[in-house]
């Protein structure tokens, strides 16, 4: 079955510093999807992206969807705490229009 | 985006007994899912809740275990059965908004013993 893979699995980074996630899927997407969860939260939906090779921004985060449409990344610029959370990106798997969670990346801000 | 919530938030249960889920939308969903997510971990889909026909479950997951009901198009409810330790999870209903994004509820955080 499809399988959606992120690394890293954990990234701790000091306040002011950048971070990548990078989603990686077994097969082609439609589009890609990116949530984020709050520790003890549930995930809330950021953004998704349909194009090949589609860029967009939100204020200090950039999603990018790759051009064979199979891998996709986040970039946050100048991380701040309440960037504290875990980041899965997730694409459609088959029928129902369900979709496929990535293993996420657990990000630790450190003021 | 639909706003979506759930009842219990949490509950400690024997093992043995019986939860059920509910998850109300704010608004009419063609589409809503019930995960698992166990701590640190990802969310793995239980099932599909279909409106006026039976939940199409994902591999690993049966019926007899986790009942659904999908009375309408704003409502659905879950049910661990027959609990162990095991089904100690978070259990997340989610509607499907526009191009198959999905919104979630707050989850139940549930505790066997």
């Amino acid at each position: 079955g499809q399988q959606v893979m992120q690394i890293p699995q954990y990234q701790h980074v000091q306040e002011g510093e950048d971070f990548t996630t990078y989603c990686n899927s077994s097969t082609t997407l439609s589009n890609i999807q990116w949530y984020k969860q709050r520790p003890g939260g549930h995930p809330v939906f950021l953004i998704q992206l349909v194009k090949s090779g589609e860029v967009k921004k939100q204020k200090r985060l950039t999603f990018q969807f790759g051009e064979a449409k199979k891998n996709s990344s986040l970039h946050i610029t100048a991380t701040q705490t309440t960037d504290v959370g875990t980041y899965f990106c997730a694409g459609p798997s088959g029928g129902y229009q369900k979709v496929t969670f990535g293993t996420g990346t657990k990000l630790q801000v450190i003021p | 985006s639909a706003v979506i919530s759930q009842k219990p938030s949490r509950d400690i249960c024997q093992r043995g007994t019986s939860l059920t889920i509910q998850c109300q939308v704010d608004s009419q969903v063609t589409m809503m899912f019930w995960y698992r997510q166990q701590p640190g971990q990802s969310l793995t889909l239980i099932a599909t809740a279909n409106q006026g026909s039976e939940a199409t479950y994902e591999s690993g997951f049966v019926i007899d275990k986790f009942p659904i009901s999908r009375p309408n198009l704003t409502f659905s409810t879950l049910t661990v059965s027959n609990m162990s330790p095991e089904d100690s999870s978070i259990y997340l209903c989610s509607a499907q908004g526009a191009g198959e994004t999905q919104y979630f509820g707050p989850g139940t955080r549930l505790l066997v013993l």
